[in-house]
């Protein structure tokens, strides 16, 4: 009965680098989000798949940013060329359903990225 | 689009006292409300959810909150806190219609004094 994990929970980037930032849901959970904690703050959402279809990305801040889950189970966000406003806790949750409305999201322990 | 505010970014309150955090939201379209809290260290956890029906949601630590439409207010209580209380507490809304994302609030950290 394993949780969300997120690997790793630590990273500490130069500015300029690319950094990838792992999840692994639920076993069986369909639908997968991703959100970014700035300090002080509330999460923000980022993206969202059902299975391996990425189903909404508005939230992701620019294109540097990207994400994939490309067999509908863990997913991988992936910051190219980071900058000092990505230094943040970004947390992965994942719901058994085809993101139905009232399911709960389970969320992992997030990892702390830091750039330099 | 929908928001939410949490009042009080800190709370600081005695053990056995009790307390409310509060949380407004704004949405022109019918939103489902939720409250989260992450103890130290640890990752985000539901604490309880308002879908339909009675306006008054329990928890099973004591926690409640309810629903207020009319103030699109969504406070949480507890008539006596403990020391392991202690955390930060998250409130958040979803949509009816569509992807289950949430829109969370800033937090609000609520302290335990002995």
């Amino acid at each position: 009965g394993a949780g969300v994990s997120q690997s790793p929970r630590y990273k500490v980037a130069k500015r300029g680098q690319d950094v990838a930032l792992r999840c692994d849901p639920i076993s069986g959970h369909v639908s997968l989000f991703w959100y970014q904690q700035a300090l002080g703050q509330g999460p923000e959402f980022l993206t969202y798949f059902q299975n391996e279809a990425q189903l909404d990305k508005s939230g992701l801040p620019s294109d540097r940013f990207f994400a994939e889950r490309p067999e509908g189970s863990v997913s991988t966000l992936k910051i190219q060329r980071t900058q000092q406003e990505d230094s943040a806790v970004y947390l992965c949750a994942s719901s058994p359903g085809l993101a139905m409305r009232t399911d709960t999201q389970y969320f992992g322990p997030g990892t702390r990225l830091t750039v330099l | 689009a929908q928001s939410v505010t949490q009042l009080d970014s800190q709370v600081p309150v005695f053990e056995e006292a009790p307390v409310e955090l509060r949380c407004n939201y704004s949405s022109s379209v019918s939103v489902y409300l939720f409250w989260y809290v992450q103890y130290p260290n640890q990752g985000l956890q539901l604490l309880l959810k308002y879908l339909s029906g009675s306006t008054l949601v329990e928890s099973i630590n004591g926690f409640e909150a309810e629903f207020n439409k009319s103030q699109t207010s969504f406070h949480l209580r507890k008539p006596s806190v403990h020391i392991s209380d202690t955390a930060e507490y998250f409130c958040a809304v979803s949509r009816y219609q569509g992807a289950q994302k949430l829109v969370f609030g800033q937090g609000t950290r609520l302290t335990i004094n002995p």
